[in-house]
């Protein structure tokens, strides 16, 4: 089975700083990993997601995450917060046993502050 | 490509009815997920339908179903309503539903049970 466990429920971070969310799996094959972004009253959408390709994965909107193995992390991140980066971020694994499910982490809820 | 659509988008029901929400997937897409989503359970699978056949379920009561059509298009039903089922509930489409596939998310059908 596969699991992610995200870190922190809130982060606070002021514009123009490093944005760090943090992703640990748990998978007994080589996993699947996703980033996903929810702004109020809207469903999830993409920000990047690694498949083995490279373990540096760039996505949308200046947001990349590092995948590594070693830690069994996917460590999502931004160098500078902007105020339209606050919503609500997910880490998502799918595996094995898994037709069109993913396993998603509990979400973080990023605040900007001027 | 017009996205996911999903409807309605709001719902407001009372206990032990029952509720039919629909989603149509991305044209192309054959694969559609169901999740709900609660401030207290976070993002839990629901089931994933491919070619009208239930691949994947979740674990929940068999007060929830599903069913898909062979436009793809889906539809979940909940009979005999709970205040616990008030949720938002998300569908997603992918291709096949492979785990390598990124999952495209709708907007949501937001349910209120009273």
């Amino acid at each position: 089975a596969q699991s992610v466990t995200q870190l922190g429920s809130h982060v606070s971070v002021s514009e123009g700083a490093l944005v760090l969310l943090r992703c640990n799996y748990s998978s007994s094959v080589p996993p699947y990993l996703f980033w996903y972004v929810q702004y109020p009253n809207q469903g999830l959408q993409l920000l990047l997601k690694y498949t083995s390709a490279a373990t540096l994965v760039k996505g949308i909107n200046g947001f990349e995450a590092e995948f590594k193995k070693s830690e069994t992390s996917f460590h999502l991140t931004k160098p500078s917060a902007h105020m339209s980066d606050a919503a609500e971020y997910f880490c998502a694994v799918s595996g094995s046993d898994s037709w069109g499910k993913f396993q998603f982490g509990a979400g973080t809820q990023v605040v900007v502050t001027p | 490509k017009a996205g996911v659509t999903q409807t309605p988008r709001y719902l407001i029901k009372t206990r032990g009815q029952q509720v039919t929400l629909s989603c149509s997937p991305i044209s192309g897409h054959r694969s559609v997920s169901w999740y709900q989503q609660t401030p207290g359970q976070g993002l839990q699978f629901l089931f994933e339908y491919f070619s009208e056949t239930q691949r994947n379920k979740g674990n929940f009561p068999g007060r929830f179903s599903g069913r898909q059509f062979s436009n793809s298009r889906s539809e979940m039903n909940v009979s005999t309503l709970e205040l616990g089922d008030s949720a938002l509930y998300l569908c997603a489409s992918s291709p096949r539903g492979a785990k390598e596939e990124t999952q495209y998310f709708g907007p949501g059908t937001r349910l209120l049970v009273l």
